[in-house]
């Protein structure tokens, strides 16, 4: 099984909500990634968890509050966001917890709409 | 500042042909690079790795190359076809002195018509 599956495909949501996004991968990877992707742009890291824990954080805003319960899940917990917020998130896993060496699988992402 | 760049003007080209897709990269030196296919509203594919002390990988109908002097890239996708389509991202990963993020290029569409 090489999915990445991510849950909801699409979101929308007020500025006062408080929502979350899930993200599950049973590939046995170590690493797992948030990213996030606005339209006709690359795909920007956000964080990067490495054996369950918090590695990289690329100084993004507190509204956005990452979470790894385990080493199959990867949670992204949304409040307060703006509506330039509005894009699409995608999930990542890779073998190597330093995500170096090895190919990144990625999700079919959540497309997210603030209001 | 660590920059990876790509030709963001979309290359069309004829159904049969070779493309070749460029990614350059500026100011530091990335151990691995990467190749990926993005659909519209999807997440990206993984292609093809090479690593700095390789010159040339391929897989079926894509080469890849990796040239240190130059500090560039080549894609080629050759006999294309319509169904690839698509937006192709570079991403660089890791320097050859420390762990360095992982960097996406900006992507060039390509477009086949038959």
């Amino acid at each position: 099984d090489t999915e990445v599956t991510q849950t909801p495909k699409h979101l929308v949501m007020g500025m006062t909500n408080k929502k979350s996004l899930k993200c599950e991968q049973h590939m046995g990877h170590r690493a797992m990634y948030w990213y996030k992707q606005k339209a006709k742009k690359p795909p920007e890291l956000m964080f990067v968890y490495s054996y369950e824990k918090l590695s990289i954080n690329e100084s993004v805003p507190s509204r956005f509050s990452p979470e790894c319960p385990n080493s199959s899940l990867l949670n992204l917990h949304l409040h307060a966001l703006q509506p330039e917020d509005s894009a699409l998130y995608l999930c990542a896993s890779s073998r190597d917890p330093g995500g170096v060496s090895y190919e990144q699988y990625f999700g079919p992402g959540t497309r997210l709409t603030v209001t | 500042s660590q920059k990876i760049e790509q030709n963001s003007e979309a290359l069309n080209i004829q159904e049969g042909k070779t493309a070749t897709l460029t990614c350059n990269y500026t100011n530091y030196s990335p151990a691995y690079l990467q190749w990926y296919r993005q659909d519209p509203g999807r997440g990206p594919v993984f292609l093809l790795l090479i690593r700095e002390n390789e010159k040339e990988k391929r897989k079926e109908r894509l080469k890849v190359t990796f040239d240190t002097t130059l500090k560039q890239s080549l894609f080629h996708i050759t006999a294309s076809q319509p169904a690839d389509s698509a937006t192709y991202l570079c991403a660089s990963s890791g320097t050859t002195d420390s762990w360095g993020k992982f960097q996406f290029g900006a992507g060039t569409q390509v477009v086949v018509t038959p």
